[in-house]
Formats: C-alpha cells, structure tokens, sequence
C-alpha cells in the first residue's frame, strides 16, 4: 500500500523558516517524481514543487521561487521541502504527492497524497 | 497563466441521477486535464488523466472528456460517496488548478 506521510508543519512568524518532510512506502520511492500540493484554508489547491526521481531537476511554482527548496534522500525514502521568508500567504495543509508514472523526468498528474501538515504562518 | 474555470460552483442532485462538471481554460491545454475528487477533511483523489484515462480503481461510472479548452466530467448514475468536491487541473504549462464544483446531496 502506497504510504505518504508529512510532518515538520506549525506555526512560524512571517519571515521565518520551517522545513517540511515526507516519508514516503509501499512504492519504489527512487523511480518516482515527487512534488508538494498545498490548500489555503478553505481554498483550492495550489501545486508548490517538484523533484525529479533522481533528485537531479527540481520545479517551482512562481509564488515561491527563491524562497523554498525542495530535495530529495532516495536512501531514506524521504523528501524535504524547506521553506524560508515565509509569508502570511503561504498558510496551508502543504500535501506531498507522488506523480503518476515512473520517470527520470514528471508527468504532473498526481495520483498518491499524503494526509497533508498544517504550516500557519502568522505573528 | 493557463486560468481553469470551472462550472457550475456548486451542482445539486440527487442520487441515481447523471452529471456533467465542466472545465473550460483559457488557452489551449491540449489533453493535458486531469480530475480530482476531494472529500472533507481528506486529500483529494486522482480520477481522470490525459482527458479520458480513468486512474486505477476508479468506477466506470466516472468518464471525462475533452480536447482544447473545453472539458467534461461526466457521471452516468450518482452514488451516495460521490458528492464531493471536485477540481480539474492542468499541466500543459506549468501547473494550475480550477476553483473547484461542489457537488451536493439535494
């Protein structure tokens, strides 16, 4: 059974720094693209990064280029999103999700979530 | 920015009955649309890919369709578990979701 399971979130003064993982089973973690989804409060969902399966290629959403970093340890199973400058409007259930198909490079279609950790952002 | 919206934002029915959810972008996306359910207090679900491809272990009664800018999800017979809400999304340049359709029990 394919396993995602997210921790690190909480609450962080704007302008601080928080770094999510996500532990990741029941899948061969190394052949797979991963990526962080994240939902505003009451609000739709936002696609935040991606790192490729190799952790070679990283991709960014626009809103959080320069300020968060995604990473990846293919001998633990696990990948990192490490935010930094937080803003009042990065407060969401931040997902870590796998892609669809096994490839060195991503499909962007998202077809295991995790149960997602809270990151609240405020003063 | 590709912009989806989706239509109507909230869809009434009962079960048994059929549905359509539409997804119109503002450019061209190609088959590059997938579908999401999300139920409250879960992560959403993967349903449709590429348009049309069911994702594994999703019920025949969820078929989408579409090309271009125009999308559709369609259900042929509602079951008590489907009201939810559901997003489209696309990846033909970067990566963008639609605000959501609700769809609830009437």
């Amino acid at each position: 059974e394919v396993q995602l399971v997210e921790s690190g979130g909480g609450l962080v003064q704007p302008g601080g720094s928080l770094r999510l993982s996500c532990s990741a089973s029941g899948f061969t973690f190394s052949t797979y693209p991963v990526h962080w989804v994240r939902q505003a409060p009451g609000k739709g969902l936002e696609f935040v990064s991606t790192v490729t399966s190799n952790g070679g290629s990283t991709y960014y959403a626009d809103s959080v280029k320069g300020r968060f970093t995604i990473s990846r340890d293919n001998s633990k199973n696990t990948v990192f999103l490490q935010m930094s400058s937080l803003r009042t409007d990065d407060t969401a259930v931040y997902y870590c999700v796998k892609d669809l198909l096994p490839s060195e490079t991503y499909s962007h279609y998202f077809d295991y979530w995790g149960q997602g950790t809270l990151v609240t952002v405020s003063s | 920015e590709i912009v989806l919206t989706q239509s109507p934002a909230t869809l009434s029915l009962s079960p048994g009955e059929g549905a359509t959810l539409s997804c119109r972008a503002s450019q061209s996306v190609s088959s590059y649309v997938a579908w999401y359910q999300q139920k409250p207090g879960q992560a959403p679900r993967l349903l449709i890919y590429d348009a049309s491809n069911r994702a594994t272990g999703i019920p025949a009664r969820f078929s989408g369709s579409g090309s271009g800018t125009d999308f559709t999800l369609t259900f042929s017979s509602l079951e008590p578990e489907d009201f939810a809400v559901y997003y489209c999304q696309q990846r033909f340049n970067k990566i963008t979701f639609g605000q959501g359709t609700r769809l609830e029990i009437k």
